[in-house]
């Protein structure tokens, strides 16, 4: 069964550091990756999906098959990306997305 | 954008008492619903999936007959927790898939069962 792993519950950094939420994943075929965020007190979006390659407000992530992971990266953190960032992947045949257990990003001043 | 509507957004109902929570897609149809429940600084747990016009299909664990889902058009898809207990409080959030378009997630309920 697949399975999302997110060992950090919480991450703290410093404002202009940089920040990298671990992701990491056991599927045995090949899945699609999204990383979402949840700001306080708002719904749950999108943040970015692995198949698309981009950057949303400076944050990255690449898909490493070989270390089954999918690490979400900016290099100087804003306070503004204080959220609750959670993994997930979904399936090659299916529509279900399986969620990590989520890391609470807190940039403090 | 796409927008999920989900209501009531809090309800607070007796133990015994069934409550409905609904799901709507404002700007797009809908073609699957999918329901979690999030426990306090928990992951959202998938319960279960539903399509336009057929029953869901509900993880494992999950009971389909306190957990009814009816998802009658490609714009609604209501959650009802028949015979509530204390043990049902959680968050509920529903999402809605667009096919190749990813999901829309509704901004979720909280349930109070006293």
């Amino acid at each position: 069964a697949q399975r999302v792993t997110q060992p950090e519950k919480l991450l703290s950094v410093f404002k202009g550091a940089p920040v990298e939420l671990k992701c990491n994943y056991s599927y045995s075929g090949s899945p699609e990756l999204f990383w979402y965020v949840q700001y306080s007190r708002q719904r749950l979006q999108l943040l970015l999906r692995h198949i698309s390659r981009e950057s949303i407000k400076g944050f990255t992530a690449d898909l490493n098959k070989g270390e089954t992971s999918f690490h979400l990266k900016k290099p100087f953190a804003q306070e503004e990306d204080s959220a609750m960032y959670y993994c997930a992947l979904r399936e090659t045949s299916g529509s279900r997305l399986t969620f990590g257990e989520g890391t609470q990003l807190t940039v403090n001043p | 954008g796409a927008v999920v509507s989900q209501h009531p957004s809090r309800v607070i109902c007796k133990s015994g008492t069934s409550v409905k929570i609904e799901c709507r897609s404002l700007d797009f149809q809908a073609t699957t619903m999918f329901w979690y429940r999030q426990f306090p600084k928990q992951s959202l747990m998938l319960m279960a999936t539903s399509n336009e016009g057929s029953k869901a299909t509900y993880e494992q664990g999950v009971e389909k007959d306190k957990f009814l889902i009816n998802h009658a058009s490609l714009t609604l898809s209501t959650l009802t927790v028949t015979s509530a207990h204390p043990e049902d409080s959680s968050f509920y959030i529903c999402s809605a898939g667009r096919g190749g378009y990813g999901y829309t997630f509704g901004s979720g309920t909280r349930l109070t069962v006293v």
